[in-house]
């Protein structure tokens, strides 16, 4: 694989399953991030990982989760599923570096739609 | 709050110019990104901005002015291809990167 794979590519799901969102990339880029694009809000940060072991909150944290125990995946759970979770889904990653910053790489997102 | 303005859609001809504005009220600044994103698709990196003034990249240019929370970018030469949204996006105090809504830049032959 090259650059960030994420999976599924989309998934429907009914209200108040489980669901965890897959990310993996190859680049071994210290930071990865999760974000969610709806129609006229642009893209929000859910969750954050600036390195392998720790995670961080973005602006929409609630009903998801994350954990990073190697700096290749960073997947995605959402613990109960509610209509409000539907979006479209990306996974990016980047190259961390103290008083630096470098631009983001993006999965090919997953579109999910909770019913 | 923090906020990031750009214009939800603009509508070129296919071999015209056109220029992307984007004002930003941030806690801090820290840098300026600009990205693609084709419709279906994920955003793709397109330039840089740290200090004031031009970058320049091919058919693609990128102004800042830090004084005035201004950015644009300039399209030339615009080809069918370009159709797409450009997002804009400000690495805040926290290295927090905030994201506009987008542009949706519709050429038409």
């Amino acid at each position: 694989i090259a650059g960030i794979t994420q999976a599924p590519t989309s998934q429907i799901l009914a209200a108040g399953r489980r669901m965890t969102l897959r990310c993996t990339q190859d680049m071994r880029h210290n930071a990865m991030y999760w974000y969610r694009q709806d129609l006229g809000l642009g893209l929000r940060l859910i969750h954050y990982s600036n390195t392998a072991g720790t995670t961080g909150k973005g602006e929409v944290p609630d009903g998801y989760s994350v954990s990073r125990a190697n700096t290749d995946d960073f997947p995605l759970t959402l613990a109960s599923a509610v209509p409000s979770q539907t979006s479209v889904y990306f996974c990016a990653s980047s190259e961390l570096t103290s008083h630096d910053y470098n631009e983001q790489f993006f999965g090919p997102g997953t579109r999910l739609t909770v019913l | 709050g923090q906020n990031i303005d750009q214009p939800t859609e603009m509508t070129a001809t296919e071999g015209a110019i056109v220029q992307i504005n984007c004002t930003y009220q941030t806690s801090g600044f820290n840098g300026l990104f600009w990205y693609q994103q084709h419709a279906g698709e994920a955003p793709t990196f397109l330039s840089y901005n740290v200090l004031d003034g031009l970058e320049e990249k091919g058919r693609f240019s990128s102004f800042l002015s830090r004084s005035k929370g201004y950015s644009y970018l300039l399209l030339k030469e615009l080809q069918m291809k370009d159709s797409a949204s450009y997002l804009c996006a400000v690495i805040d105090s926290n290295y927090q990167l905030i994201w506009g809504a987008g542009t949706k830049l519709i050429i038409k032959p």
